[in-house]
């Protein structure tokens, strides 16, 4: 299956830091990629979709101007979480979807994840 | 409202013995419906999908689910648990381009 990455695997900041995530999709080019962040224990939030090429699509409560969100290749996005708190520890996670595969796949990549924890 | 419930927080099970997972979904139109695997401190790992067809789909790791369209469920199972089976699963829907997840559930296989 289509492989997707992410780095680092874990950070540890100094809150009022930024900090940057990178997710890339290995081994096919990726349209669009989603950002979740997950706190202990819980389910996944979406927080945006990821576009190449134009700006990113985030989810209601999500303050685009802390969470900025890069697409610049189809392989790479990029989430840089701005001036950090420790409110904003948490696993971030993302994922892709393969466009070529098949019609009907449907299904999302999930990279391993980055722990943030901020101090 | 597009959602997906998992209303068990954590199941327990014994080696050897069948397992079940359950979710159940709340959509409109026809469900496009997942079930992913976590482990600890992993991303998240595609076990098996309902998109049309047969309501018994077969995924990895021998783990199965069954569409009951009647009850509005697609509960996962596998019919001899492993305790490497243990992990945070989660139910999802499909809505449009985006993934809506259940709150997950934590099964734990005892030897």
């Amino acid at each position: 299956g289509a492989v997707v990455s992410q780095h680092p695997s874990w950070v540890i900041c100094k809150s009022g830091t930024s900090v940057k995530i990178e997710c890339r999709s290995l081994d096919f080019q990726a349209t669009t990629m989603f950002w979740y962040r997950q706190f202990p224990k819980q389910s996944l939030m979406l927080m945006a979709t990821s576009n190449e090429g134009s700006k990113a699509t985030y989810e209601q409560g999500v303050e685009k101007d802390k969470f900025l969100i890069n697409h610049a290749s189809l392989t790479l996005s990029t989430l840089t979480v701005t001036s950090a708190h420790p409110e904003d520890s948490s696993f971030y996670i993302c994922s892709a979807r393969d466009p070529t595969a098949a019609s009907g796949s449907y299904e999302q990549y999930f990279g391993p994840g980055t722990r943030l924890t901020v101090t | 409202a597009q959602s997906v419930a998992q209303p068990e927080d954590q199941v327990n099970v014994a080696e050897g013995n069948p397992l079940t997972v359950k979710c159940t979904y709340s959509v409109s139109g026809n469900p496009y419906l997942f079930w992913y695997v976590q482990y600890p401190n992993r991303g998240l790992q595609f076990l098996l999908k309902y998109i049309t067809g047969d309501n018994l789909v077969k995924g990895s790791y021998g783990f199965e689910a069954e569409f009951n369209k009647s009850q509005t469920s697609f509960h996962l199972k596998k019919p001899s648990a492993l305790v490497s089976d243990s992990a945070l699963y989660f139910c999802a829907s499909l809505y449009g381009n985006k993934l809506v997840f259940g709150a997950g559930t934590i099964l734990r296989v005892k030897s």
